[in-house]
């Protein structure tokens, strides 16, 4: 098992663009979750998806900010109109539908915006 | 809301000397504790969780609940265990209690 996938792994975007991150999950596990780390911060929820669900969505930024986790395919989060204040490392974890306390974390994607 | 307090950005010890990383918690109910480790170009793991009382790596932590503490402990600090250590607080029932909450990371270099 390859553990939580994330790609890319380094992005870098101007002002004003957009930036699409992506996460596939453990084999077998059907349940997502973004966080952010602001740099010099800790990691924090963004928002918690099932396939083709968004459960949680509430530390997702209300603007600019969208995640998905279609039947087929990785999660996407999705950043319109990046701004400098973006910049930041997001991480995706997983767990199976058996034991969602228990997240696995991908390698993360550091976005740089400049 | 549920914080996760991590006083030191950076501890230095010499291999073989006893180490303690920091992390308080406020958080009014019974909440799950976590240390997360990332060693260097590694992704986040699980390191060890209150409610499984285990030693993993030679670390143990206790829940100090009168404290609201969640210190993590190794009596003999080795090299390999140089690496970014985080503290984190889960809410132990509810509806949220998916929901991980970090504390900013102490980052650990054990000098030979």
């Amino acid at each position: 098992n390859a553990g939580v996938m994330q790609n890319p792994r380094h992005l870098v975007r101007r002002r004003g663009q957009e930036a699409r991150l992506r996460c596939s999950p453990m084999k077998g596990h059907s349940h997502v979750y973004w966080y952010r780390q602001l740099p010099e911060e800790g990691l924090k929820f963004m928002v918690y998806l099932q396939k083709e669900n968004i459960i949680d969505e509430s530390g997702m930024p209300k603007e600019r900010f969208s995640a998905e986790f279609p039947k087929e395919g990785p999660s996407i989060l999705r950043i319109q109109q990046v701004v400098r204040g973006d910049s930041a490392a997001y991480f995706c974890a997983s767990s199976p539908w058996t034991d969602t306390l228990t997240q696995y974390f991908g390698p993360g994607t550091r976005l740089l915006v400049l | 809301a549920q914080r996760v307090t991590q006083p030191e950005k950076l501890l230095s010890v010499f291999k073989g000397a006893p180490v303690e990383l920091k992390c308080n918690y406020s958080y009014s109910g019974s909440p799950e504790l976590f240390w997360y480790v990332q060693y260097s170009r590694q992704r986040l793991q699980l390191l060890l969780r209150h409610i499984s009382r285990e030693s993993i790596k030679g670390f143990t932590a206790d829940l100090n609940k009168g404290e609201t503490s969640f210190h993590l402990k190794k009596p003999f600090a080795q090299e390999e265990d140089s690496a970014m250590y985080y503290c984190a607080l889960r809410l132990g029932s509810g509806g949220s209690n998916y929901k991980l909450t970090f504390g900013k990371g102490t980052l650990l270099t054990v000098n030979p």
